[in-house]
């Protein structure tokens, strides 16, 4: 059982570049987000999907794109990534969704991917 | 804008000691705080929650003591061990949701 899966664990961009972040997850989990890391702002939520085919923004969205095509994975696609974007990406899993008491939903974390932008 | 404002930002506690770390909101719809461990290359994991209407939630040597009228909650690490040398983040979320809203983050160092 390996949780939830990143990849690349690094990559390095120039201004402009374009790339695509993977996130795997292999719990049957409804929910998924990413958020990102950065020194003295702690995690902020990007996007986040409630269940496949189902998306919508977080805090900072601005420069980033999803989709849910499968319940399994959760990509996120910097169009023209720009070194604001530097940051450590971490995707994260929930079983369940819509119920009353939200503590019943644990986020299960990636290791998470460490982006440049040069 | 913040909505879970955590301090400190680093705290240094010798081995055997007690860490505290403190966490405030404004949102009194929040119905869930935990407290998530981060190690360094790691992803954050779950370390311990609580709900509002309960006042202190104690799990082995972490403890949460809650203050619903003061709006603040907070994580007490009794007998501290530099195993617990790590980033801490308190958390909170509004009913039926899955998203956190995330404090800054206490980067906790305990001296042998």
């Amino acid at each position: 059982n390996a949780g939830v899966t990143q990849t690349p664990k690094f990559q390095v961009l120039k201004t402009g570049q374009s790339m695509t972040l993977q996130c795997a997850q292999d719990m049957n989990h409804e929910y998924m987000s990413w958020y990102r890391q950065d020194p003295g702002m702690g995690l902020r939520l990007i996007h986040y999907s409630v269940g496949a085919g189902i998306t919508d923004q977080g805090e900072v969205p601005n420069g980033y794109n999803v989709s849910r095509s499968t319940t399994e994975d959760f990509p996120l696609r910097l169009l023209s990534a720009a070194p604001s974007q530097t940051s450590v990406y971490f995707c994260a899993s929930s079983p369940r969704t819509g119920n009353t008491y939200s503590g019943a939903n644990v986020l299960t974390f990636g290791a998470g991917s460490r982006l440049t932008v040069l | 804008q913040q909505q879970v404002k955590q301090s400190p930002q680093s705290l240094i506690v010798q081995k055997g000691g007690i860490s505290i770390i403190n966490c405030a909101y404004e949102n009194t719809a929040f119905d869930y705080f935990p407290w998530y461990q981060q190690f360094p290359g790691k992803g954050p994991a779950l370390l311990i929650a609580i709900r509002p209407d309960v006042s202190e939630k104690k799990e082995g040597r972490f403890t949460i003591s809650f203050n619903k009228s003061a709006k603040q909650f907070s994580l007490h690490i009794m007998d501290s061990q530099p195993g617990d040398s790590a980033t801490y983040f308190c958390a909170a979320s509004v009913p039926g949701a899955n998203n956190l809203f995330f404090g800054t983050g206490t980067r906790l160092t305990v001296i042998p």
